[in-house]
């Protein structure tokens, strides 16, 4: 099945900076999403973004599906960021809807 | 936007009996679900393709037998953990789409399962 990798795997910001998370793919997908999981285990959804640029606030996504990477851009962050972020695709080939390894971020006041 | 329920939230159970998970949506028809577990510190896994009207399809490595699958309406699966033992104790998550491109995939809440 295809490979998701996320990077870094764990990030520690100060309140205020800006980060970028990258998903990397190993195959045609015709669907992404970025998920930010939340203490309590509820993953919320981010972006659907199979393709393109999409913002919304302080975070915005980009995904190249052409070179099989996706970005998370999350400016001036706060502490109430902090979890884990997660990007999911689906293969061209099938309906399965895999998960990557996940960035866990810290903001820290 | 599309709402998926997941029911209970949270359950404790003795080692040896079955436990059944309820993933509904709410406001949709979903011909496809699917259904994760995960470990602490660690990704979803994709364990199985929950099919309206037929048989799920299992991920590589999931026993069907010990994790069944029924997805008996357009609103409606569940999974059922059988005879549970400690290690199945775990955090297990639905999912549901609700038109074929554009909205993606919504989760439910989650259920953590604590086998005793």
């Amino acid at each position: 099945g295809i490979q998701v990798e996320q990077s870094p795997p764990d990030l520690i910001l100060q309140e205020g900076a800006n980060s970028t998370l990258r998903c990397n793919f190993s195959d045609s997908v015709n669907n992404l999403q970025w998920f930010h999981q939340n203490p309590w285990g509820q993953l919320i959804n981010l972006f659907y973004i199979p393709s393109g640029t999409k913002q919304n606030g302080r975070l915005s996504a980009t995904t190249v599906a052409t070179e099989r990477y996706s970005l998370l851009y999350i400016s001036s962050s706060q502490t109430t960021d902090s979890g884990v972020y997660f990007c999911a695709v689906e293969e061209d080939t099938g309906n399965q809807f895999y998960f990557g390894t996940g960035t866990s971020l810290t903001v820290i006041p | 936007g599309a709402v998926v329920s997941q029911h209970p939230s949270r359950v404790i159970c003795k080692s040896g009996t079955s436990v059944k998970i309820e993933c509904r949506s709410l406001d949709f028809q979903a011909t496809t679900m699917f259904w994760y577990r995960q470990f602490p510190k660690k990704s979803l896994m994709l364990m199985a393709t929950s099919n309206e009207g037929s048989k799920a399809t299992y991920e590589q490595g999931v026993e069907k037998d010990k994790f069944l699958i029924n997805h008996a309406s357009l609103t409606l699966s569940t999974l059922t953990v059988t005879s549970a033992h400690p290690e199945d104790s775990s955090f297990y998550i639905c999912s549901a789409r609700e038109g074929e491109e554009s909205y993606g995939y919504t989760f439910g809440s989650g259920t953590r399962l604590t086998v005793v």
